[in-house]
């Protein structure tokens, strides 16, 4: 089955500054990867996701990059803001059906 | 249009007790899922429905964990024996194929 790690799993910005999440994944098949925001005390979120036809993806300061060869892709968010500080998933196909999350990665900005 | 719901929102039990967690998905939405979420920890798959296909367990820890659904609609999930390794969030999740799940907002489990 599909394996997902994620790193780093604790990060902390200075407000306005950038921030990157990496996950690699197992399944050379895998096709789909979404990546979810979880507040204190929420529940997670997607906030945005990339199919496997394309290397890039854009939301305002949320950008997703996949590297298929190497399977692995990450997550740039720029300009941080404090609304910014959460747990961040990423996660990947394990067969038709299910997906796989990553341990999380608690990202801090601080002001 | 309505979320996902779950209830109870929390649940404090005696070790021992049985539970149940009650999810109910958007409407329309074919797959449900279970996950826990222990205290600062990842998102730990339970157990999936999708239509009226065989339900994939393969998450459940032990056999005192069970979980059924109606048709599409209402699932619920048992806890029977409760033990304080129990203890976490309970998360479900509906999607209306593999791709984006949507959240509710989790039962908090407590076993004293």
């Amino acid at each position: 089955g599909e394996n997902v790690e994620q790193h780093p799993s604790t990060l902390s910005v200075q407000e306005g500054d950038s921030a990157v999440i990496k996950c690699t994944y197992s399944d050379s098949a895998s096709n789909y990867f979404p990546w979810y925001k979880q507040e204190l005390g929420k529940r997670p979120q997607l906030i945005i996701d990339i199919r496997s036809n394309v290397g890039e993806k854009k939301d305002q300061r949320i950008a997703v990059t996949l590297n298929k060869t190497a399977k692995h892709f990450s997550l740039h968010i720029t300009e941080t803001q404090p609304e910014d500080s959460a747990v961040y998933f990423c996660a990947a196909p394990s067969g038709a059906q299910k997906l796989v999350f990553g341990q999380g990665t608690r990202l801090t900005i601080n002001p | 249009g309505a979320g996902v719901s779950q209830s109870p929102s929390n649940k404090v039990t005696e070790k021992g007790k049985d539970v149940e967690l009650r999810c109910d998905p958007i409407s329309g939405h074919t797959a449900l899922y279970w996950y826990r979420q222990r205290l600062g920890q990842g998102l730990e798959f339970l157990i999936y429905f999708q239509g009226n296909s065989a339900p994939d367990k393969s998450g459940l820890p032990s056999d005192r964990f069970s979980a059924e659904r109606t048709g599409e609609s209402v699932s619920t999930l048992t806890i029977q024996r409760t033990q304080q390794e129990d203890s976490a969030v309970y998360l479900c999740a509906s999607s209306l194929n593999r791709d984006e799940q949507y959240f509710g907002p989790g039962t908090r489990l407590t076993v004293l």
